[in-house]
């Protein structure tokens, strides 16, 4: 099963500034996902990041807004950008459990905006 | 919107069985049922999945009703690190990777 370091683990940023999150993989995987918990709710899918193309979208994310990168097979960032309170949340990544069943998560950063 | 429902909120005490109920009454006959925890401050952590037929591994049971309308997550033993949110989740086909969480079940153990 895949591991996956995630950094940063927390901070807390002025609004109108940007935070770009990392995610490494000990191994490597196909398809890396990106999640968002909100405040006290579950986890929503940003987008997906595939190696060599352009991050695919969920309804409601746009690509200004949170920009990724996906440089290699270990590797991926997000970016939030020019943040506002509302981006308040924890952002997950995530990758399939390289043949096993099931998706393994990171344990998120936890971002606050003032 | 997430496609299966579960209760808010479930206690158990230490050392006893826990029936985690979820209905996910609109699921095809292809998707699998997978259930996932999300320990306090941790990222959801795999638990199980079954498709049709009931389900045991080192962690936990899925018992699938036989018209797959329902199902049910068994802890044998609750424990106090079992703690956690639980989500049952449809997944599968032209969805792989993109998990819809819906709220889940908060499940408290007592001492």
């Amino acid at each position: 099963s895949a591991v996956i370091s995630q950094k940063p683990s927390r901070d807390i940023c002025q609004r109108g500034t940007s935070l770009t999150i990392q995610c490494q993989v000990d191994s490597q995987v196909t398809m890396m996902f990106w999640y968002r918990q909100q405040p006290g709710q579950s986890l929503t899918l940003i987008a997906t990041a595939n190696q060599g193309s352009e991050a695919t979208y969920e309804s409601g994310f746009v690509i200004d807004k949170f920009p990724i990168s996906r440089p290699n097979l270990t590797f991926s960032t997000l970016t939030v950008s020019n943040m506002s309170p509302e981006d308040s949340s924890i952002y997950l990544c995530s990758v399939d459990r390289q043949l096993l069943w099931g998706y393994t998560f990171g344990s998120g950063t936890r971002l606050t905006v003032v | 919107d997430a496609k299966t429902t579960q209760p808010n909120s479930m206690e158990s005490n230490e050392e006893e069985p826990v029936h985690l109920p979820c209905n996910h009454s609109t699921i095809s006959g292809t998707d699998y049922i997978h259930w996932y925890r999300q320990l306090p401050s941790q990222g959801p952590e795999y638990v199980i999945h079954g498709l049709t037929s009931n389900v045991n591994n080192r962690m936990a049971s899925l018992a699938i009703a036989e018209d797959r309308k329902s199902s049910t997550l068994i802890l044998h033993r609750a424990t106090l690190r079992d703690a956690a949110v639980y989500y049952c989740i449809e997944t599968g086909g032209t969805s792989y990777g993109k998990l819809t969480f819906g709220q889940g079940t908060i499940l408290t153990v007592h001492p």
